[in-house]
């Protein structure tokens, strides 16, 4: 298993500015991805970040929003642009290898838009 | 929406006594993965099965998958206060990659 960090690990940021979250992996990984947590809910999935190339977004989230960078196969960070309090969340990246399904996550970035 | 949805979406139990949580979900999967989290921090993997397993041990953990009811069962047997955590069932779905989609949850009080 892989270990995984995540920086800043709380923040509170005032309405309209933007936050880069970074996640940092101890071994070189396939997959990185992130997910946003609201309060008191289950995960969704923001992104899958591609290594070398733009991010995979799903439904609902989008690039000018939430610009995720993947320079190499041990880091990515994940920008929350212009921030609302409707972006409070817990927000973690998780990571797999080739030909593995089952994820390892960060102890996530808990985030107050104030 | 929600590819799971769990139940009961709360649960208290005393130590030593068996915790079941279920899951069901809508379409083809490849395999579906239980995880645990703590206290809003991140998640830890438990278990994974795939659509052609029918029920996976490990250690105090029982899993069970029944692709024709599109559910699955946690069984946690002898339950400790630190098994007090939120449990997650997730999914990765037939050709939809490494993504998971995940399960509603089940918070998991044990009392001594």
């Amino acid at each position: 298993s892989a270990v995984i960090s995540q920086k800043p690990s709380r923040d509170i940021c005032q309405r309209g500015t933007s936050l880069t979250i970074q996640c940092q992996v101890d071994s070189q990984v396939t997959m990185m991805f992130w997910y946003r947590q609201q309060p008191g809910q289950s995960l969704t999935l923001i992104a899958t970040a591609n290594q070398g190339s733009e991010a995979t977004y799903e439904s609902g989230f989008v690039i000018d929003k939430f610009p995720i960078s993947r320079p190499n196969l041990t880091f990515s960070t994940l920008t929350v642009s212009n921030m609302s309090p409707e972006d409070s969340s817990i927000y973690l990246c998780s990571v797999s290898g080739s030909g593995y399904y089952e994820q390892y996550f960060g102890p996530g970035t808990r985030l107050t838009v104030t | 929406s929600q590819q799971g949805e769990e139940d009961p979406q709360a649960l208290s139990i005393q130590e030593g006594e068996n915790a079941t949580m279920n899951c069901s979900y809508k379409t083809s999967i490849n395999n579906l993965q239980w995880y645990r989290q703590n206290s809003g921090r991140g998640l830890v993997h438990l278990i994974l099965i795939r659509s052609n397993e029918r029920e996976k041990h490990s250690g105090r953990l029982r899993v069970t998958l029944d692709t024709s009811k599109k559910s699955s069962s946690l069984l946690i047997t002898a339950s400790r206060a630190a098994d007090t955590a939120s449990y997650f069932c997730a999914t990765v779905l037939t050709g939809g990659g490494n993504k998971l989609t995940f399960g509603t949850g089940t918070q998991l009080k044990v009392e001594l």
